[in-house]
């Protein structure tokens, strides 16, 4: 498809274990980010890919949170040892490039942690 | 005080009336902002950017920029029912290597 591509669309796990997203940028997008979604809240930015540059992973909201974007085009979010609060949509956006360009975003991930 | 500012709603406006949503923003150096609309369950749909100060029209919206103010508001005239949404203010900061900084959304509904 042509547009950002996400999965899976929905994931429940339990409390404790580790979690993968999927990221597939549009195609020929060089920035790639990812945000999180929840309930009743605005979107938090979590980490941004560019090129092959190294990653801004200021919003990372813990050190159970890691990302990797492999070969410049597919990104994985990790969640590891999950935590009830880590339930949202976890959202990813690509743009042309970085900087003023707009971004637009897949579908999302709702992870679901009991 | 919060990054970026919206008025959570909901914004109630009749068929055909115009719905103007408002944001507002702290970083003075902010450089470029965007509005996006998302529908209950959904992601995020880009509308409108905006860069410089003043008016850009695209069909029935007009986003509208004071940097002076720190404002930025999106007009939308002859509001559908097919437009009640979520509408999210985001503000590109400087320095800040290109993430958004999204306000919380302002839910429209319009009547019928």
């Amino acid at each position: 498809g042509a547009g950002v591509s996400q999965s899976p669309s929905n994931k429940v796990t339990e409390k404790g274990k580790d979690v993968e997203l999927r990221c597939d940028p549009i195609s020929g997008h060089t920035a790639l980010y990812w945000y999180r979604q929840s309930l009743g809240q605005g979107l938090e930015f979590l980490i941004y890919f560019q090129g092959n540059s190294a990653p801004d992973k200021s919003g990372l909201p813990s050190d159970r949170f890691s990302a990797e974007r492999t070969g410049g085009s597919v990104s994985t979010l990790t969640i590891q040892r999950t935590q009830q609060e880590d339930s949202a949509v976890y959202l990813c956006a690509s743009s042309p490039q970085g900087g003023w360009q707009p971004q637009h975003f897949g579908d999302g991930t709702r992870l679901s942690i009991l | 005080q919060k990054e970026v500012e919206q008025n959570s709603g909901p914004l109630s406006v009749p068929e055909g009336a115009i719905a103007s949503l408002n944001c507002t923003y702290s970083d003075r150096g902010s450089q470029s902002f965007f509005w996006y609309r998302q529908y209950s369950g959904k992601s995020p749909e880009l509308i409108m950017f905006i860069y410089s100060n003043g008016d850009k029209e695209d069909g029935r919206f007009t986003a509208q920029l004071n940097k002076a103010s720190q404002y930025v508001s999106l007009l939308i005239r002859d509001s559908q029912p097919s437009d009640s949404a979520t509408y999210l203010c985001a503000v590109k900061n400087t320095g800040t290597a290109s993430k958004l900084t999204f306000g919380t959304g302002t839910r429209l509904q319009v009547t019928l």
